[in-house]
């Protein structure tokens, strides 16, 4: 069956970063793209970029253009969101998800940006 | 950049009743590049329906979704008690894959 497995929460310093990973398995990791969205708590879904697990393609949420970087490690099946210069308005829970229109998406990982 | 606003922010409705849930979008969606998620607190989304229409695996037939260039419909035909949480509709038509602010269906 398809999972998708985060890493573990994370408190972090304003203007530190952060580097969340989500382990896939059960598919054929570079038949399909990684999504990452975020929820603040409280709020809504944001969509933060894509990037395609066949070739290394991105797309990014404008907002945060400059700030994140999305990578896949193909060895491993294994996805990574990097965000650097955190603010305490970055304090979320990060998912991931495979692809587009997902119905699997990894159990979430809270980022908390606090001094 | 396309922006979805959905209505109403919240329904507040009995278990038993027809729930409508609307996704308006600021231009015409690309070949119907619309889904809905149910998500409950604490918890990943759910994928309801993608395409606009189709309903993903495993999803009850009591969830439908309708719509074309820039207005989609969620209906819920009869209200199950565990179908109380919030609803958001994104499209993926284009970049970036935008979410609507979601709605909130609690019970009466």
């Amino acid at each position: 069956q398809v999972q998708l497995v985060q890493s573990g929460a994370e408190v972090k310093k304003p203007g530190a970063s952060v580097k969340v990973s989500c382990k896939a398995s059960g598919y054929t990791f570079t038949s399909y793209g990684i999504s990452w969205v975020r929820q603040a708590p409280g709020q809504g879904l944001e969509w933060m970029g894509w990037i395609s697990a066949y070739n290394g393609n991105t797309n990014y949420a404008q907002k945060l253009q400059g700030r994140v970087t999305m990578t896949t490690d193909t060895s491993t099946s294994t996805a990574y969101m990097e965000l650097r210069s955190l603010r305490s308005d970055d304090t979320a829970v990060y998912y991931c998800a495979r692809d587009w229109a997902s119905a699997y998406w990894g159990q979430g990982t809270l980022v908390t940006v606090s001094s | 950049e396309i922006v979805l606003t959905q209505s109403p922010a919240t329904l507040s409705l009995s278990p038993g009743e027809r729930a409508t849930l609307s996704c308006g979008a600021s231009q015409s969606v690309s070949s119907s590049y619309l889904a809905w998620y149910q998500q409950k607190p604490g918890l990943a989304p759910r994928l309801l329906i993608y395409d606009a229409s189709s309903r993903a695996t495993g999803i009850p037939d009591r969830f439908s979704g309708s719509g074309s260039g820039t207005d989609f419909t969620l209906t819920i035909s009869r209200l199950e008690p565990e179908d109380f949480a919030v609803y958001y509709c994104q499209q993926y038509g284009s970049s970036p894959g935008t979410f609507g602010q979601g709605t909130k269906v609690e019970i009466k």
